[in-house]
């Protein structure tokens, strides 16, 4: 089974130039959430989805950056304009919906590692 | 203060030992636990949850003390396979999970 795909993987770009990373979550699974990982900050949730709508977005640090989940199979984090201090690696991660410890567990995609110049 | 805090370590142990990484936790109403694992350069994955009661997944023992608020992961026997990121997590209420900032394991030769 395919886990969760992002897209770029590797993303170098200038300051102000826009970003768009993207996330297919794993067949299923209701929940999706977005985070970022940076060596001062750790791991930090941005925003997540339930049934493609967004259910908390209180991580999302400034209007630069919006989410968007257009369908059950897709989900895009968008910056714009990007800034040097948004370079991080950037997670999606999804999970079925349900009660019991089997719900728990977040599956990861493999990041896209963003820099911007 | 943080949500969910750990020591960053790194512990540096060698094979065969035993080790103990702890946290903490502000949010009292916080209601499941976890330990994930980081491999340099890869994604989180779920090592284990942790049960009030406690639970052992082979070498590995999570302990839970809410009134303390704090979790603790147990690495017995420790493998060169063991050297990684422990992220001690944490959720409650309508919030996702909540990530500690990782402690780093070096299990040397």
């Amino acid at each position: 089974d395919a886990g969760v795909i992002q897209s770029p993987r590797h993303e170098v770009t200038e300051m102000g130039q826009e970003v768009t990373l993207r996330c297919k979550p794993i067949s299923g699974h209701d929940y999706l959430f977005w985070y970022r990982q940076t060596m001062m900050r750790g791991l930090e949730l941005l925003i997540y989805f339930n049934n493609n709508v967004p259910i908390d977005d209180s991580g999302m640090p400034e209007d630069r950056f919006s989410a968007k989940m257009p369908n059950a199979s897709f989900s895009t984090l968008k910056i714009q304009p990007s800034e040097p201090r948004d370079s991080a690696v950037y997670f999606c991660a999804s999970r079925p919906s349900g009660q019991g410890r089997s719900y728990n567990e977040q599956f990861f995609g493999p990041g896209t590692r963003l820099t911007v110049l | 203060r943080k949500e969910v805090e750990q020591d960053p370590g790194p512990f540096n142990v060698p094979e065969g030992a035993t080790v103990a990484f702890n946290c903490t936790y502000s949010n009292s109403a916080s209601q499941s636990f976890f330990w994930y694992r980081q491999d340099c350069r890869k994604e989180p994955k779920l090592l284990m949850s942790v049960y009030s009661s406690g639970n052992e997944d082979g070498r590995f023992t999570a302990q839970l003390n809410r009134a303390s608020q704090y979790i603790s992961l147990l690495i017995r026997d420790s493998k060169l396979s063991d050297s990684a990121t422990y992220l001690c997590v944490v959720r409650g209420g309508r919030r996702a999970l909540t990530f500690g900032s990782g402690t780093r394991l070096q299990v040397q030769p």
